[in-house]
């Protein structure tokens, strides 16, 4: 079964802010990454944390880290049409570079 | 650069069939990987290389074969397709064999086994 957790589903106003959550398991990962995967493409690097760091802002992204619940969020500001995606939290298991997901979760902008 | 670059786009196959699945990056990355995506089940891995020569078993190696051909391609080989393959494939490379460094993927081979 999968070691990382995530809500399958967001819908979010456009101009409002979105907060994608994740959970996982493995307590010795050392960095966490958002991918987004537009329909019919591959996957995009957004952001990553590294385990000893508590949040990190990239212009609109924010990510936070809850190390001791295992907890990963990432926000997005004034979210746009173009943000529709499926978003994947990933953490690395170990120093040869094996990630492993969360199922992704669908976030759909609405006007 | 193109980066991570995979053929084909689109392919279907009877079960039995067999097919590789090519995947070339000109980054100069060391580790490459395959991984296979399902609904609601996000990516797993089948295989890795983590340097050119050497390669591993992922999460799902089950009915594949891999072959690093050299540092640029890496290889996924289907011997005798099943349904249960039906899945859209990623390759990804990353710079570094060991350490911290992120993965960039291909743009993907969807795959339907009848």
């Amino acid at each position: 079964g999968e070691d990382v957790e995530q809500s399958l589903f967001l819908s979010v106003r456009e101009g409002d802010s979105s907060v994608i959550n994740c959970t996982y398991t493995d307590s010795s990962s050392t960095y966490l990454y958002w991918y987004k995967q537009e329909p019919g493409a591959g996957l995009q690097l957004l952001t990553y944390i590294f385990s000893n760091m508590d949040m990190k802002q990239d212009q609109r992204l924010t990510v936070l880290l809850n190390k001791k619940d295992k907890h990963l969020s990432l926000r997005i500001a004034d979210t746009q049409t173009g943000d529709s995606a499926i978003y994947f939290c990933a953490e690395e298991t170990d120093s040869w570079g094996k990630l492993q997901f969360g199922a992704g979760t669908q976030v759909v902008v609405t006007p | 650069n193109a980066g991570v670059t995979q053929t084909p786009k689109f392919q279907v196959l009877k079960t039995g069939q067999s097919m590789t699945l090519q995947c070339a990056q000109d980054m100069n990355h060391n580790s490459m990987y395959w991984y296979r995506q399902d609904p609601g089940m996000g990516l797993r891995l089948i295989y890795y290389s983590a340097s050119e020569g050497t390669t591993d078993k992922g999460e799902v190696p089950n009915g594949y074969n891999v072959s690093r051909l050299n540092k640029r391609e890496f290889s996924l080989r289907l011997e005798s397709a099943a349904p249960s393959q039906t899945s859209v494939y990623f390759c990804a490379s990353r710079a570094l064999a060991g350490g911290h460094d992120t993965q960039y993927f291909g743009p993907g081979t969807r795959l339907t086994v009848l």
